[in-house]
């Protein structure tokens, strides 16, 4: 069984630039989770996603951020525009209905210059 | 909110010895979960260890066993037998078995462990 996939894997960009990083899941998995972890500190939850609705989102910042789950399996975590503060891993991941554990991917490193 | 406290930032082991990482939490509920996850630099978070906070056995898993203390609202890490592979950054983390806040996940800081051959 294929994990949790997460693209790109590293991602440099300038500071106001847009970027996006995307998560596939586990096949059947219909929670998906979004993490950000800043160097040196444990995740902290983004947004929770419930099929394709988030039933979480109070952690991310509305203004820049945004984050999408079409058909309830892909979802794609978007920055607009990036500050250097941004700089950080975003992980993904996710676990069945009432398994109370979960299955990361490698996350996403992102260094905003 | 609930929090988890990891007050070693970094530890070292010899090989073929035995480290035991802490962990602290607060939380007002009596029903949860307890978990320990290992870091490497590939940057995956790898589940090492689960524990049921109703249950009063601690886990065991091969040479990794927790010391769950629920009063004192401790969980520690032992890793026995210590392998150059366990060297990682160590995470542990709680989740409420309640519905208020979903499967939300939260982490302690993290400690460094470091095995010396």
């Amino acid at each position: 069984e294929a994990g949790v996939v997460q693209s790109p894997r590293y991602k440099i960009i300038e500071k106001k630039q847009p970027v996006a990083f995307w998560c596939n899941p586990i096949s059947g998995h219909n929670t998906l989770y979004w993490y950000r972890q800043n160097l040196g500190q444990g995740p902290e939850l983004l947004i929770r996603y419930e099929n394709e609705e988030a039933v979480d989102d109070s952690q991310l910042p509305k203004d820049r951020f945004s984050a999408e789950r079409l058909k309830g399996v892909d979802s794609t975590l978007k920055i607009q525009p990036a500050e250097l503060g941004d700089s950080a891993v975003y992980l993904c991941a996710s676990s069945s209905q009432g398994f109370y554990g979960y299955t990361f991917g490698s996350g996403t490193r992102l260094t905003v210059v | 909110a609930q929090t988890v406290t990891q007050s070693q930032p970094e530890m070292s082991v010899q090989e073929a010895e035995t480290v035991t990482l802490s962990c602290t939490y607060d939380t007002s509920e009596s029903d949860y979960y307890l978990f320990w996850y290992k870091q490497p630099p590939s940057r995956q978070m790898i589940l090492v260890i689960r524990q049921e906070a109703y249950k009063q056995q601690n886990a065991t898993e091969n040479r990794f066993s927790v010391n769950f203390q629920k009063a004192a609202k401790s969980f520690s890490l032992k890793i026995s037998d210590s392998q150059l592979g366990d060297a990682a950054m160590y995470f542990c983390a709680y989740r409420s078995a309640g519905t208020d806040y979903g499967n939300k996940l939260v982490f302690g800081a993290g400690t460094i462990l470091r095995v010396k051959s």
